[in-house]
């Protein structure tokens, strides 16, 4: 089963960027869905954005999209997120999530294990 | 978009069989059959246990089925184990084309 395995946790002062990756093993998620997804703590789960790794398109937030960027590696193994203006508010766990579809529906199946992210 | 609305906290004995429910609104639920439900251990990442609203990956166990009605939908976990015990969440792609999750269910087998 594909796994997908997150850069380690950050820390990182108020106004910087953050930039976390997501390798994706045993399988090149090259067409599929590539989601970021965070949760800070308290709130409940946002979905961030996705990528589509084989054409590179980008679909963001409403939230996010001022400050977000998604890219993927030449090779289709790894994806990154991208977020800048830091603030404490973006404290959190972040995660990147495959999607896949069946029928005409498409659903999280396989996340990352999480970054946790600290800004002060 | 708002988030979906699950209670917070439910609790069960072994053996026993408990429902979380998910509701939203026409806009997310009710608009197509992408929800989903998905367990998380604490420190860990989520995984799938239902998909398109009752589907099941082959290696989830039966104990595990959903429903939908309208603008909620539902999880029911039979024969309550130990380590059921985790928190569930349910998501929703939206039609402006974004997604949404629920709060969140903390379960306790006592």
């Amino acid at each position: 089963q594909m796994q997908l395995t997150q850069s380690g946790a950050e820390v990182k002062e108020n106004g910087s960027s953050l930039k976390i990756s997501c390798r994706a093993s045993d399988y090149i998620f090259t067409y599929t869905y590539l989601h970021w997804v965070r949760q800070v703590p308290g709130q409940v789960l946002e979905w961030m954005g996705w990528i589509t790794p084989y054409n590179g398109n980008l679909r963001y937030s409403q939230t996010f999209q001022d400050r977000l960027t998604i890219t993927r590696s030449s090779s289709l193994t790894f994806a990154y997120m991208e977020l800048s203006g830091l603030r404490p508010e973006d404290t959190g766990i972040y995660y990147c999530v495959r999607s896949s579809l069946s029928g005409s529906q498409f659903y999280f199946d396989s996340w990352g294990q999480g970054t946790r992210v600290t800004v002060s | 978009q708002s988030a979906l609305t699950q209670p917070a906290s439910m609790s069960g004995s072994p053996g026993q069989s408990i429902t979380i429910s998910c509701s939203g609104s026409s806009d997310d639920i009710g608009n197509d059959d992408s929800l989903s439900w998905y367990q998380r251990y604490p420190d860990k990442g989520p995984t799938l246990l239902i998909f398109q609203v009752t589907n099941r990956p082959s290696h989830i166990s039966t104990r595990f089925s959903a429903s939908k009605s309208g603008n909620t939908a539902s999880l029911t976990i039979s024969g309550l184990q130990l380590q059921d015990e985790a928190e569930y969440f349910c998501a929703s792609h939206t039609k402006r084309g974004s997604w949404v999750f629920g709060g969140g269910t903390k379960l306790t087998v006592l």
